[in-house]
């Protein structure tokens, strides 16, 4: 079956510490999204990419990278310099850069990342 | 500021009883509208859309929300609620090519 696998589901994270979020997709879609959602905020967008070897920030990229090295992955890390990491992750992704076609964004089950 | 709201942060119901989660939104231009829903400890299933044409929109799992551009509103119903409808509910458009999502309303339909 086609769709987006996130893993790990749980990640927990140390003090100064990098940890990476792993997306991967199989349905040929173009586009990807990362966005993480707290309680009563609804999602926010970190990064998207509309294509491979190209990303850009959201609205709340400070404190994460990602990289869209091959079409069916994009990865995203959570550094150190983000002072409030635990939160739910969520990735997903559409045909087309949303706007530019009106399908439907597809999601990943998330990553829930805490701080030990 | 480009926004989408729902008023409601929860939504009770009885089920069999008819449901609605509100959503407006406040965006230029013509808008591609989302609803979504979501299950504890899960990511978001894609429930229907407008994008042009008739106001009335069917989706999954017998849901439609009705498109009224004189009150930028895209309200979510159901005729019957089912226990099993008992989610997290977000409200979507699409603004520069990105989503721009509600903060969410939770439904609670009780037996």
């Amino acid at each position: 079956d086609g769709g987006i696998t996130q893993s790990p589901k749980y990640l927990f994270r140390k003090e100064g510490q990098n940890v990476t979020l792993s997306c991967e997709q199989n349905l040929n879609h173009d586009a990807m999204y990362w966005y993480r959602q707290d309680p009563g905020q609804g999602l926010r967008l970190i990064y998207y990419s509309q294509i491979v070897n190209d990303f850009q920030k959201g609205d709340i990229a400070e404190g994460y990278s990602v990289s869209r090295e091959k079409k069916e992955s994009f990865p995203l890390t959570v550094t150190s310099a983000q002072k409030n990491p635990t939160a739910f992750y969520l990735c997903a992704s559409s045909y087309r850069l949303q706007g530019a076609g009106n399908q439907p964004q597809h999601f990943g089950d998330g990553t829930r990342l805490s701080i030990l | 500021a480009q926004s989408v709201a729902q008023p409601e942060d929860q939504v009770n119901v009885a089920e069999g009883n008819p449901l609605t989660v509100k959503c407006t939104y406040s965006v230029s231009g013509n808008p591609y509208l989302f609803w979504y829903v979501q299950y504890p400890n899960r990511g978001l299933q894609f429930l229907l859309k407008y994008i042009t044409g008739d106001n009335l929109v069917k989706g999954s799992y017998g849901f439609e929300a009705e498109f009224n551009k004189s009150q930028t509103s895209f309200h979510l119903k159901k005729p019957s609620a089912l226990v099993s409808d008992s989610a997290l509910y977000f409200c979507a458009v699409t603004v520069g090519g990105k989503l721009i999502f509600g903060q969410g309303t939770e439904l609670s339909v009780k037996p």
